[in-house]
């Protein structure tokens, strides 16, 4: 069973560009998350998806920033025209449905995005 | 959500039983306690948790006060590779799937 899956591990983007970030959950998982780890920071939640449901995006910029989770392939973070301070890691994570109890999370690599 | 204090930093010889303490004073009734870890440059690793009995697996040993209001993370036996910055987390149940608020953490050295 693969683990978490995030691609590519490293991004560069120059000012104005575009980024997009995948990330395939491990198999029959179906809740994704993301996390924005600022340099020499914590983790910071963005955003929480199922299936083809956004069910909580209240970590996520106001602008620029998107998420989805299609019904079939990757979850994508797509940063729109990118800016400096959106050079960091970003992490998605991956549990299953849960069943009554708290589940763990289960971390992928992380695409470390920098903006030049 | 309850918050968390951790001290920054602590020394660990090798071969040796690391504890790191947690504190969440204002945790409630269906909050649980959670650890992980993050090692340079990778995505955080899942270690352990726990509601209010004291939990172990592989990799650790979770102890929760009886009021809960603090808890010790204890690597039995430290390697080098246990270097790391250990998060204490504290999550309501089935609240928002797995949306985890990170703290600052500790950063643990494990010195030959």
């Amino acid at each position: 069973n693969a683990g978490v899956m995030q691609n590519p591990r490293h991004l560069v983007r120059r000012r104005g560009q575009e980024a997009r970030l995948r990330c395939s959950p491990m198999k029959g998982h179906s809740h994704v998350y993301w996390y924005r780890q600022l340099p020499e920071e914590g983790l910071k939640f963005m955003v929480y998806l199922q299936k083809e449901n956004i069910i909580d995006e209240s970590g996520m910029p106001k602008e620029r920033f998107s998420a989805e989770f299609p019904k079939e392939g990757p979850s994508i973070l797509r940063i729109q025209q990118v800016v400096r301070g959106d050079s960091a890691a970003y992490f998605c994570a991956s549990s299953p449905p849960n069943q009554g109890a708290n589940t763990e999370a289960f971390f992928g690599q992380g695409t470390r995005l920098t903006v030049v | 959500d309850a918050k968390t204090t951790q001290p920054t930093s602590m020394d660990c010889a090798e071969g040796r039983a690391a504890n790191l303490p947690c504190n969440h004073s204002t945790i409630s009734g269906n909050e649980y306690v959670y650890w992980y870890r993050q090692i340079h440059s990778q995505g955080p690793q899942y270690i352990i948790h726990g509601l209010k009995n004291n939990e172990t697996n592989e990799m650790a040993s979770l102890i929760i006060t009886e009021d809960r209001k603090s808890s010790t993370l204890i690597l039995p036996h430290a390697t080098l590779r246990d270097t790391a910055v250990y998060y204490c987390i504290v999550s309501p149940l089935q609240a928002a799937g797995n949306k985890l608020t990170f703290g600052g953490g500790t950063r643990v050295l494990v010195k030959p």
